[in-house]
């Protein structure tokens, strides 16, 4: 079965300062690494999906790497921003269903 | 493009009774839809997937008699909540897949369920 890991839990970083995020996984038979995004109370929103080939993918200031044989991946937020305030998940694809970690709450104080 | 939807938003009921949770894909049709469940703090809980046209697959541990799931329709799937407990209370969120062969997943805003 597989196991996801979100380390931190939670995170609280100065405005500009860039945040680094770590998943890890147990298995490393995926066919894909997902990002997300949850707002409070709300649904998940997309960031970057990783397919089992890539290492990484980039949209704007995020940065999500991929290491498959050692079970990670790491997304990076360059220069935060208050608005980046979230709780961001890490799911990992090994059919079709989706295995999620608890997730890193992150604080961007102004 | 791929907008899916769920109603309620949110939604109390007293201990004892039923509820309704609707998922709709807006904008494309959705061979297979998901429901999780997702506790404070907690990752998402796959429940179950279900097929249009078939009965739904759930996952260990969850309780098809109690969680109801209906997918009637390529752009429909319910989960019905049957006799309601406290504990039920939870976020429940659904997800959609375009078609076969596509791993993309595409997420409703979720539900509040609160049993009283």
């Amino acid at each position: 079965k597989q196991e996801v890991t979100q380390i931190p839990a939670a995170l609280s970083v100065p405005e500009g300062e860039n945040l680094v995020l770590n998943c890890s996984f147990t298995d490393s038979a995926i066919y894909n690494l997902q990002w997300f995004r949850q707002d409070p109370g709300k649904g998940l929103t997309s960031l970057l999906l990783i397919q089992s080939s890539q290492r990484e993918q980039t949209s704007g200031r995020l940065n999500a790497s991929l290491d498959k044989s050692s079970g990670r991946s790491t997304l990076y937020i360059a220069a935060s921003q208050p608005g980046d305030s979230a709780t961001y998940l890490c799911a990992v694809s090994d059919d079709y269903k989706l295995s999620f970690g608890a997730g890193t709450t992150v604080t961007v104080r102004a | 493009g791929a907008v899916v939807s769920q109603h309620p938003s949110r939604v109390i009921c007293k201990s004892g009774t039923s509820v309704k949770i609707e998922c709709r894909s807006l904008d494309f049709q959705a061979t297979t839809m998901f429901w999780y469940r997702q506790f404070p703090k907690k990752s998402l809980m796959l429940m179950a997937t279900s097929n249009e046209g078939s009965k739904a697959t759930y996952e260990q541990g969850v309780e098809k008699d109690k969680f109801l799931i209906n997918h009637a329709s390529l752009t429909l799937s319910t989960l019905t909540v049957t006799s309601a407990h406290p504990e039920d209370s939870s976020f429940y969120i659904c997800s959609a897949r375009p078609r076969p062969g596509r791993y993309e997943q595409y997420f409703g805003p979720g539900t509040r369920l609160t049993v009283t």
